[in-house]
Order: C-alpha cells, then sequence, then structure tokens
C-alpha cells in the first residue's frame, strides 16, 4: 500500500515551454501533496504545499506563477513548470500525506520522481 | 535554525560488509526521526522512523539508533549487498501533523557497495 506514481518520469523539452507532471496516490486518499526539487548531488527542496481544493502554498523564493500548482482531486496534484528555462532543470519529486498512524503521525510517501532537462 | 548534519557525505565499501551513517541534528521541537533511502534517478523509500522514546529500530539488514539526548542517529547496513548503492537521507519532523514543512532534511551520504 501507500504507492504514489509520478508521470512522466523523464521530459526534455525547449527553453519557453512549459512541462506539467502528474502527481498520483494510487491506494489512498491525500488531502495534502507536497512538491520538492533535487538538484544533483543535494537534497530535496520543499517546493510547495498542494491542498485539495485550495490554493497551494509557496516556499519562499518559489515563484508561483512560474511553479503552477493545481490539487483538484484526493488522488490528484500536478505541477506545471510555465516557460521552462534550462536554469529549471532538475529532478521534481512529489509526496502525498498519508492517513493518520496509530502513533498519532501522517508518513509522507514520495513519488519516484521527475526529470526535466530545458535545452 | 533547525539543521541535519550528515556524514560522511560519501563512502565506498566491499559487498558483505558493514558499514554506518551518522546523523546529527538539531531540530526543536523534536517529533520524529527517518533514514529514507534514495536510489539514483528514484524518489526516497522509508527505511525506519523512530519517535523520541525509541532509541534502536530494524528494518532487515538496516537498524537505526537514535540519542535524543545527544541528539544523534546512525543507520548500521549489515552484510551490504550491491543493491544498497544509494544515497541515505536523514530526515526530522519537528510536526505531529506530517506536514513537509516540519521536516528538516538531511543532504545525504552516498553509499557505494563494490564486488
Amino acid at each position: 500500500g501507500a504507492v504514489v506514481s509520478q508521470h512522466p518520469s523523464r521530459v526534455i523539452c525547449k527553453s519557453g515551454t512549459s512541462v506539467k507532471i502528474e502527481c498520483r496516490s494510487l491506494d489512498f486518499q491525500a488531502t495534502t501533496m507536497f512538491w520538492y526539487r533535487q538538484f544533483p548531488k543535494q537534497s530535496l527542496m520543499l517546493m510547495a504545499t498542494s491542498n485539495e481544493g485550495s490554493k497551494a502554498t509557496y516556499e519562499q523564493g518559489v515563484e508561483k506563477d512560474k511553479f503552477l500548482i493545481n490539487h483538484a482531486s484526493l488522488t490528484l496534484s500536478t505541477l506545471t513548470v510555465t516557460s521552462a528555462h534550462p536554469e529549471d532543470s532538475s529532478f521534481y519529486i512529489c509526496s502525498a500525506q498519508g492517513p493518520l498512524t496509530s502513533g498519532g503521525d501522517n508518513e509522507q510517501f514520495f513519488g519516484p520522481g521527475t526529470r526535466l532537462t530545458v535545452l | 535554525k533547525n539543521q541535519v548534519e550528515q556524514s560522511p557525505q560519501s563512502l565506498i565499501i566491499l559487498e558483505g560488509k558493514n558499514c554506518t551513517l551518522q546523523c546529527n541534528y538539531t531540530v526543536s521541537p523534536f517529533s520524529n526521526l527517518r533514514w529514507y533511502k534514495q536510489d539514483t534517478g528514484r524518489g526516497p523509500v522509508s527505511l525506519t522512523i523512530m519517535t523520541f522514546s525509541e532509541n534502536t529500530k530494524s528494518n532487515g539488514r538496516y537498524t537505526a539508533t537514535l540519542d535524543a539526548d545527544t541528539k544523534q542517529s546512525s543507520l548500521h547496513i549489515t552484510a551490504s549487498q550491491l543493491s544498497d548503492s544509494a544515497s541515505y537521507i536523514c530526515v526530522v519532523s519537528s510536526s505531529y501533523s506530517g506536514s513537509a514543512r516540519q521536516l528538516t532534511f538531511g543532504s545525504g551520504t552516498q553509499l557505494t557497495v563494490l564486488p
């Protein structure tokens, strides 16, 4: 259980185009999903918190008009990188917050990531 | 400022050998500490989770320890296999709600297991 998928796994696009990345929780409902960016040899950096049915919350320094997030259902969140540029090339990972455990904690389950390369 | 520091940054060992990875943290308040394994080009996968009252947790060949007094954790890998080659990330949570905004990530230890 607790599987999170991402699509596509890899995308190459030209500078100036927009790219949409999907994040799905396959066997549980996630009211909250998170989007991360990871540069080579660095750890994950939280970009935004995606809440079903409401606006996403962006971390400081993340442009909300460039990274559009939509959380239309309890199992799907999308990240759209608008007018992508080479500096947006990175590994984008989503996570979904799972149901409350018996210990009172909500574990996050990570997707497999999407490698974006902007030429 | 909450911080999680991991050492070593990278480690190379021979197949079958044991190794120990370290994690020091200054996160307050403390909720739990998780170790993740991240294969190259993949998302992190949880190995262990420990709360304040737990000082050891095992998952197969992986054993994590936690010393909440000194704010240190270690991940011990026994009888390493080639498939253990990955980045191991220590993540400390300061929230019981599970929000990612209260997660502090270490930079990871890159482990390479050679045949």
